[in-house]
């Protein structure tokens, strides 16, 4: 089946570690994202890509990091630069403009 | 820029009332409008769609139609169930080449349904 598939789905680190959120889709969508959702809070996005290795800053990038090697894949580096890292982790993809984005469950990273 | 709006939560209803969520949206051109529905811990899920004005988007008991002249895409359900309880996201994707391909959400808003 096709799908965005993000591990692991939880994730502790000590504080001033570097850590690094999977994300892999299987749908041959060209563009994949990266938002960050706090408790009670709404999506706000973090990193993008439209195309292989390019990638565009969001609203949130400070402290986090992204590579597009492959057009399967978008790890996002939330690095000891993030100063409140603790939270939920969405990769999304899509294809072309007016479509609807595909989501994976998640990733929730603690930071103790 | 693009923006949605939709109502504050929590929303709590009885089993079996009518519900509306309603979104309204500032975009330029004629965008794509969604709902995707959240349950706890679990990434977001296209719940329905509409891509033109007077489109009515359905899934599972949940309508929205493609309002341009009020620019609004409101969620309705005539009877409510518990499962339905979740959070519930509007969202916008511009269409043609000027949108950089992104999509807009609303905040969300929390549905809780009570028996």
């Amino acid at each position: 089946d096709g799908g965005i598939t993000q591990s692991p789905k939880y994730l502790f680190r000590k504080e001033g570690q570097n850590v690094t959120l999977s994300c892999e889709q299987n749908l041959n969508h060209d563009a994949m994202y990266w938002y960050r959702q706090d408790p009670g809070q709404g999506l706000r996005l973090i990193y993008y890509s439209q195309i292989v290795n390019d990638f565009q800053k969001g609203d949130i990038a400070e402290g986090y990091s992204v590579s597009r090697e492959k057009k399967e894949s978008f790890p996002l580096t939330v690095t000891s630069a993030q100063k409140n890292p603790t939270a939920f982790y969405l990769c999304a993809s899509k294809q072309g403009s007016g479509t609807e984005a595909f989501f994976g469950q998640g990733t929730r990273l603690t930071v103790v | 820029g693009n923006s949605v709006t939709q109502m504050e939560g929590p929303v709590t209803l009885s089993e079996e009332a009518f519900l509306t969520i309603n979104c309204t949206y500032t975009a330029t051109g004629y965008p794509s409008l969604f709902w995707y529905v959240q349950y706890p811990g679990e990434g977001l899920q296209l719940l329905l769609k509409a891509t033109k004005a007077d489109d009515k988007g359905s899934n599972k008991g949940f309508e929205a139609t493609y309002r341009k002249e009020t620019t609004s895409f409101h969620l309705e359900k005539g009877s409510v169930q518990v499962s339905d309880s979740a959070v519930y996201f509007c969202a916008l994707s511009p269409t043609g080449t000027g949108g950089g391909n992104k999509l807009t959400f609303g905040t969300g808003t929390q549905l809780k349904v009570e028996l």
